[in-house]
């Protein structure tokens, strides 16, 4: 298994660019999510997914979109990029939690390194 | 609204010596605590979880309900423990469909040979 995967590694942008991070997972996890991580800051929740076809906003949702078609892919998409976009982004996948369980142990990607000038 | 407090940003410790590294929570429902850590050029992965109630490399973390702590804790620290720590929190958020985790900003534990 090669878990959680993330392409690219590192990204520059310029204002207003646009560019799609790519996140999959080959564990067969329903639940999805994407993490952004400023300089000494916590990783902050932007979008997840419990499956296929359905997302929903978490803690920071503006200036971002998703989608998830399928149970493998959930891809970030940046329109308009913007300074305070430069972060590292971080992907994870989780199974679905157990009864009486609120959340399962979440798989962590390599991180993407993006930078907007 | 659920929040996640690791006050210390950097920890130094010499080899040998005892760790603790500080985590206080702020929910108003159960929480479930968890631990992450992140080696050096390594991905973010978990190292425990309060329901487990486990040890992992040393590492215990006991949830104290009454003043709100899940501090990490390993008796004798070992070089190869410098890493990157951050405290999780799983709470139903408000207005949210499901649980989500809130992460505290992290503690950069060194340990000095």
């Amino acid at each position: 298994n090669a878990g959680v995967t993330q392409t690219p590694k590192f990204r520059i942008l310029k204002i207003g660019q646009s560019m799609t991070l790519q996140c999959a997972q080959d564990m067969n996890h329903n639940y999805m999510y994407w993490y952004r991580q400023d300089p000494g800051m916590g990783l902050k929740l932007i979008y997840y997914s419990v499956g296929a076809g359905i997302t929903d906003k978490g803690e920071v949702p503006n200036g971002y979109n998703v989608s998830r078609s399928t149970t493998e892919d959930f891809p970030l998409r940046l329109e308009l990029a913007a300074p305070s976009q430069t972060s590292v982004y971080f992907c994870a996948s989780s199974l679905d939690p157990g009864l009486g369980a609120s959340t399962d142990t979440q798989y962590f990607g390599p991180g993407t390194r993006l930078t907007v000038l | 609204a659920q929040r996640v407090t690791q006050p210390e940003k950097l920890l130094s410790v010499f080899k040998g010596a005892p760790v603790e590294l500080k985590c206080n929570y702020s929910y108003s429902g159960s929480p479930e605590l968890f631990w992450y850590v992140q080696y050096s050029r390594q991905r973010l992965q978990l190292l425990l979880r309060h329901i487990s109630r486990e040890s992992i490399k040393g590492f215990t973390a006991d949830l104290n309900k009454g003043e709100t702590s899940f501090h990490l804790k390993k008796p004798f620290a070992q070089e190869e423990d410098s890493a990157m720590y951050y405290c999780a929190l799983s709470g139903r958020d408000s207005g949210a469909g499901s649980y989500q985790l809130t992460f505290g900003k992290g503690t950069k534990l060194s340990v000095i040979p």
